[in-house]
């Protein structure tokens, strides 16, 4: 059972590069976010979605897009990196709502 | 605002004795909330969950407690060991989330268990 995976677990881009961090998540969850996470600012939530065709914005998605074509895809893309999306970034999903989130490893990326 | 608290200094204590790390929030009602651990390197992963009507959640050596009087939560490690060293995160849901969760995050404890 894999649980949340995400891809890939390093990343550098140069500024004005476009890239997609993938995640996918093998226990059939409804709900899927994505956060960022900054020293000194925890996690904070960028996109998410209740299910298949639906998504909706976080506290910080400018400069971010989701879509979510199929319940065990979610992957992120960055249109134009800045080096302010320097950060790490990690996928979550939920099978129901008011329980737990199953994060993934992680994807840490640098924008130079 | 909206905010959660948690100490930023680490947490350095000795092996076998009790770990109390606080979780304090201003300006929610929240229905529940949430721990989480967190190694280098990693991903948060889910520990407890305790609801607003329940006062104390306990899940083997670990307790959590809740109190919506003093917005603030607290959460123990009992008879600690050098392999509990993580950071620890709390997280709430804020109200008047329209189906879907939102956790908000504090920015989380580092503990330290020395043998």
């Amino acid at each position: 059972n894999a649980g949340v995976t995400q891809t890939p677990k390093f990343q550098v881009l140069k500024t004005g590069q476009s890239m997609t961090l993938q995640c996918a998540q093998d226990m059939n969850h409804e709900y899927m976010s994505w956060y960022r996470q900054d020293p000194g600012m925890g996690l904070r939530l960028i996109h998410y979605s209740v299910g298949a065709g639906i998504t909706d914005q976080g506290e910080v998605p400018n400069g971010y897009n989701v879509s979510r074509s199929t319940t065990e895809d979610f992957p992120l893309r960055l249109l134009s990196a800045a080096p302010s999306q320097t950060s790490v970034y990690f996928c979550a999903s939920s099978p129901i709502l008011n329980t737990e989130a199953f994060f993934g490893q992680g994807t840490r990326l640098t924008v130079v | 605002s909206q905010k959660i608290e948690q100490n930023s200094e680490a947490l350095n204590i000795q092996e076998g004795k009790t770990a109390t790390l606080t979780c304090n929030y201003t300006n929610y009602s929240p229905a529940y909330l949430q721990w989480y651990r967190q190694d280098p390197g990693r991903g948060p992963v889910f520990l407890l969950l305790i609801r607003e009507n329940e006062k104390e959640k306990r899940k083997e050596r670990l307790k959590v407690t809740f109190d919506t009087t003093l917005k603030q939560s607290l959460f123990h490690i009992t008879a600690s060991q050098p392999a509990d060293s993580a950071t620890y995160l709390c997280a709430l849901d804020p109200p008047g989330n329209t189906g879907f969760q939102k956790l908000v995050f504090g920015t989380g404890t580092r503990l330290l268990v020395s043998p």
